[in-house]
């Protein structure tokens, strides 16, 4: 089946400097990929998708890069600010999504921005 | 709008014991979904329910269960409770066909069994 994983489980960054956060999946076939973040207490938020036909996407002060031969993916967060601190999530459906939701979520990391 | 609510925000059970979880999705949305998140980890599929069926099933044992009522809010009953069940579970919805950056998650119950 699907798995998930994060090569770094803490990254702690200035604030301003830029943050990138990895993530490895195992299945090939994997044609669509999210990235979420989870601030304490809140559920997971919809950061940024992107699916197998790109290499990158970009949306406002994130970025995500995928590289297919090697299945990893990352986020990468310009300018970090102190509300970025929170655990970021990379997932991926599984399947179809006409009814939605089941997602195959990797372990996170969590990403502190200091002052 | 309300967002996803889920009740109640925190329980604690002990063992054996049993817990109802609730949760009322978007107005408008008809499906909803349910994670189990250890601390430490990313959520896990529980269940998936559409129009008051369910659609999809994670790998948790039968003392998991579920439904959805006609209003397309939903119940998560968990038996027979053990201290591994101790987690923060999330409820997520969306309407149908809806892309994942129309799927909002709720911020969950968090459950300790001691």
């Amino acid at each position: 089946g699907e798995s998930v994983g994060l090569h770094l489980p803490t990254l702690s960054v200035q604030e301003g400097d830029n943050s990138i956060i990895n993530c490895a999946y195992s299945n090939s076939a994997s044609d669509y990929f999210i990235w979420y973040k989870q601030e304490s207490g809140k559920g997971p938020q919809f950061i940024i998708d992107i699916r197998s036909n790109m290499d990158k996407r970009q949306g406002q002060r994130v970025t995500v890069l995928l590289n297919k031969t090697v299945k990893h993916l990352s986020l990468q967060i310009a300018a970090t600010q102190p509300g970025d601190s929170a655990v970021y999530f990379c997932a991926v459906p599984p399947g179809t999504m006409e009814y939605g939701n089941k997602l195959v979520f990797g372990a996170g990391t969590i990403l502190r921005v200091k002052s | 709008d309300a967002g996803v609510t889920q009740s109640p925000t925190h329980l604690i059970k002990t063992r054996g014991q049993h817990v109802t979880l609730r949760c009322s999705p978007i107005s408008g949305h008809k499906s909803v979904s349910w994670y189990q998140q250890v601390l430490g980890q990313g959520p896990q599929f529980i269940f998936q329910y559409y129009e008051k069926e369910e659609r999809g099933r994670g790998n948790f044992p039968d003392r998991f269960s579920a439904r959805q009522f006609p209003n397309y809010s939903s119940e998560l009953n968990v038996n027979a409770l053990l201290l591994g069940d101790s987690a923060l579970y999330l409820c997520a919805s969306t309407r149908r066909g809806g892309a994942y950056n129309e799927q909002f998650f709720g911020p969950g119950t968090r459950l300790t069994v001691l």
